[in-house]
């Protein structure tokens, strides 16, 4: 099974500041064949459903503002928020869909500081 | 409109047997996988398997293999997960969600709202 681990855990960041949120995958999620990185990110605020970000590693969904994006490949991604704004408090997941054993990272919980 | 419509909260006690329900519309229901998500309270997400309406091919998390079984109905686009004995540790809110194309491996674009399911003596 490939693990996934985020990091931090927990993040507190000031408005208009730029938050990172790191994800690292126990092994590559890169395939050699086509060079895509199977791996998302997710926001879940509370009392809501989970919302597809990033796909492929670094696609912006459409609707997603640009101030997030996603960046890195292999076993080492990074999720990053530009500029903070209110509406961006949630928890971030990244996920890997490499193989049909999917896994999602823990979560890192994002806040204003 | 592309969406995923759960069925309701549901309380059980440990023993019995339930079944939840998954409604896709808005699409061509059997060109993309479908998958479950466990949320328990205050956790994180876990994926718990995946299955493609057309064929029902379905593919389990090892960890919840033999504990939980996913099946489609393509004739009223519903895709469904069941448990024949429940226990406390099943209480958690469960997510469907769609794969974002028709392809074997991708992300999950639309979301389900969740069916709560609480299991408690």
């Amino acid at each position: 099974d490939i693990v996934m681990t985020q990091s931090p855990d927990s993040l507190a960041v000031s408005l208009g500041e730029r938050a990172t949120i790191n994800c690292k995958s126990s092994q590559s999620v890169l395939y050699s064949s086509n060079s895509k990185n199977y791996l998302a990110w997710y926001q879940q605020k509370p009392g809501q459903p989970p919302k597809l970000l990033i796909s492929w590693a670094s696609t912006r969904e459409s609707g997603v503002p640009d101030r997030f994006s996603g960046s890195g490949s292999g076993t080492d991604f990074t999720l990053t928020i530009s500029s903070l704004q209110a509406e961006d408090v949630a928890v971030y997941y990244c996920q890997q869909y490499y193989n049909t054993l999917y896994s999602f990272g823990q979560g890192t919980k994002l806040e204003i500081k | 409109e592309v969406q995923l419509v759960q069925s309701g909260a549901e309380v059980k006690k440990p023993g019995e047997s339930l079944k939840i329900s998954c409604k896709g519309s808005g699409y061509r229901f059997t060109s993309y996988w479908i998958g479950w998500v466990r949320q328990m309270p205050g956790k994180g997400l876990e994926w718990m398997g995946i299955i493609y309406p057309a064929d029902s091919e379905t593919r389990y998390s090892p960890s919840f293999q033999g504990q939980v079984t996913i099946s489609a109905d393509r004739s009223i686009t519903t895709v469904y997960l069941q448990w024949s004995s429940l226990k406390a540790s099943d209480t958690a809110m469960y997510y469907c969600a769609r794969h974002n194309s028709g392809i074997y491996l991708d992300a999950f674009d639309i979301w389900g709202h969740g069916t709560m399911v609480t299991v408690s003596s």
